[in-house]
């Protein structure tokens, strides 16, 4: 498996503004999946692309993701209180089973 | 969804005893389960890799002897951190995957055990 690296470290926005957070990479990969954790919490899925797959919306998600750069996205528009989290990415191959995380972005949305 | 629950939640334990956590995936079955270990304001670290019926497969640098896993069944995992020392407090989350129609690595997350070692 490999690690992607996310950046910022961390973002702090108001409530409402728009966050958002990028993930590079290394090698080739199939699909890329962004991960959400809560303080003292464990990981909540967010969101998979594919590779073959340029961008991705769920609710107020946008991820893209653009292969040839190696890296992809993560927005959250509109951004609540509840937001506030960690971020992670995991970039992967097809027949990769295990994942690997970076530090994350920490994003703090102020009232 | 796919729920993933860990018990206990949290734990506090005196240096050299043992503790077991339990992970079990409760609307699925899980094939394969992960142990993480994430120390505080750090990132996930993989730990080992839990396949029911057969041996966990463990990340280099993490003691197979200190950190016992068992897969009994298709919906549990237990990690067992043996003769605990204060440098194994840390949070432990488990991760179930490889449910029929997602993506081979696609994760579902317990809620994590905080343990603290006195």
């Amino acid at each position: 498996s490999q690690q992607g690296e996310e950046d910022p470290q961390a973002l702090s926005i108001q409530e409402g503004e728009n966050a958002t957070m990028n993930c590079s990479y290394k090698t080739s990969i199939n699909n890329l999946q962004w991960y959400r954790q809560n303080s003292g919490r464990g990981l909540v899925h967010l969101i998979l692309i594919r590779s073959n797959e340029r961008e991705k919306h769920s609710g107020r998600l946008r991820v893209t993701l653009d292969t040839s750069k190696k890296s992809s996205s993560l927005l959250i528009t509109a951004s609540r209180a509840a937001d506030t989290a960690s971020y992670f990415c995991a970039p992967a191959r097809s027949n990769d089973y295990k994942l690997s995380f970076g530090a994350g972005t920490t994003v703090t949305v102020r009232a | 969804g796919a729920v993933v629950s860990q018990h206990p939640s949290w734990v506090i334990c005196k240096s050299g005893t043992s503790v077991k956590i339990e992970c079990r995936s409760l609307d699925f079955q899980a094939t394969t389960m992960f142990w993480y270990r994430q120390f505080p304001k750090q990132s996930l670290m993989l730990m080992a890799t839990s396949n029911e019926g057969s041996k966990a497969t463990y990340e280099q640098g993490v003691e197979k002897d200190k950190f016992l896993i068992n897969h009994a069944s298709l919906t549990l995992s237990t990690l067992t951190v043996t003769s605990a020392h204060p440098e194994d407090s840390s949070f432990y989350i488990c991760s179930a995957g490889s449910t029929p129609g997602l993506a081979v690595n696609e994760q579902f997350f317990g809620p994590g055990t905080r343990l603290t070692v006195l």
